[in-house]
C-alpha cells in the first residue's frame, strides 16, 4: 500500500526565512498531491493541489513542486511569519477523483521572531 | 456561506455505549468523507458517501462502525459499543459534485473520549 513520509521532527525557522517541507511517497505516483494546513484543535485547511503533469504550483507565498521521478513533493513558504506556524499535511489522491485521500503524519512548523 | 459543520465538538462515552457523530456538508456539496485522527498519527480515511449511497468504505472497521448520508439531513457516523481505542478526533469533509477541483473542505472535528 502507499506510504507517505513527512519529516516527523518539528521545523523551527526564523521569521522572514523560507520554510521547506518534504513529502516522500512510495509505490506508484498519484494523480494529484495536495497540501493542507492544520492548527491545533481544528480541521485541515486546503492550501494547494498539484497534478502529476505539473512541476510547480504557486499561490502567494506558497510554492509546491512535484517530482514523480524522485517520488517527492516540496512545499515552500517564503518570507515566513509567526502566523504560518502550524502542522502541514501532505495528501495523495490515488484514484484521481479526489475521493480518497491518504495523508502523511504532517510536519510541525514553528516560525520564531 | 457556512463551512462544514460537525456536532458535537466533544463527546464523552463510557465503554459499551453508542456514539453518533453528525456532519453537515457545505452548501451545494454532495460528497462527504469521514476521517479518523489518532494521537500522534495522521488522518486515516474511513468512508466516502454521496447522498443515500456509500461509495467507498474501505477504511471502516468491519464491526461496530457504520455511516450514512440520507437524502435529507446530515451525515451520521455511528459507533456501537465503543471501546477505549475508539478515542480519537473524527473529521468530516465535503466536496462539490463533479467539477475539476478535488480539494476537500474539513469540519472542526468531533473529539470522542471513551472512558
Amino acid at each position: 500500500s502507499q506510504k507517505i513520509e513527512q519529516n516527523s521532527e518539528a521545523l523551527n525557522i526564523q521569521e522572514g526565512k523560507t520554510a521547506t517541507l518534504t513529502c516522500n511517497y512510495t509505490n506508484y505516483s498519484p494523480a494529484y498531491l495536495q497540501w493542507y494546513r492544520q492548527d491545533p484543535g481544528r480541521g485541515p485547511v486546503f492550501l494547494l493541489l498539484i497534478r502529476e503533469n505539473e512541476k510547480e504550483k504557486r499561490k502567494e507565498r506558497l510554492k509546491v513542486t512535484f517530482d514523480t521521478t524522485l517520488k517527492q513533493s516540496l512545499f515552500h513558504i517564503t518570507a515566513s511569519q509567526p502566523a504560518d506556524s502550524a502542522t502541514y499535511l501532505c495528501a495523495l489522491d490515488m484514484a484521481g477523483g479526489g475521493n480518497k485521500l491518504t495523508f502523511g503524519t504532517g510536519t510541525q512548523l514553528k516560525v520564531e521572531l | 456561506n457556512a463551512g462544514v459543520m460537525q456536532n458535537p465538538r466533544h463527546l464523552v462515552r463510557r465503554r459499551g455505549q453508542e456514539a453518533r457523530l453528525r456532519c453537515s456538508p457545505m452548501k451545494g456539496h454532495s460528497h462527504v468523507y469521514w476521517y479518523r485522527q489518532l494521537p500522534e498519527e495522521g488522518l486515516k480515511f474511513m468512508v466516502y458517501l454521496q447522498k443515500e449511497n456509500i461509495i467507498d468504505e474501505s477504511g471502516m472497521p468491519k464491526e461496530r462502525f457504520s455511516a450514512e448520508f440520507p437524502k435529507e439531513g446530515p451525515s451520521i457516523l455511528r459507533i456501537q459499543q465503543v471501546v477505549r481505542g475508539d478515542s480519537a478526533a473524527y473529521f468530516c469533509a465535503s466536496s462539490p459534485p463533479g467539477g475539476t477541483t478535488y480539494e476537500q473542505y474539513f469540519g472542526p472535528g468531533t473529539r470522542l473520549t471513551v472512558t
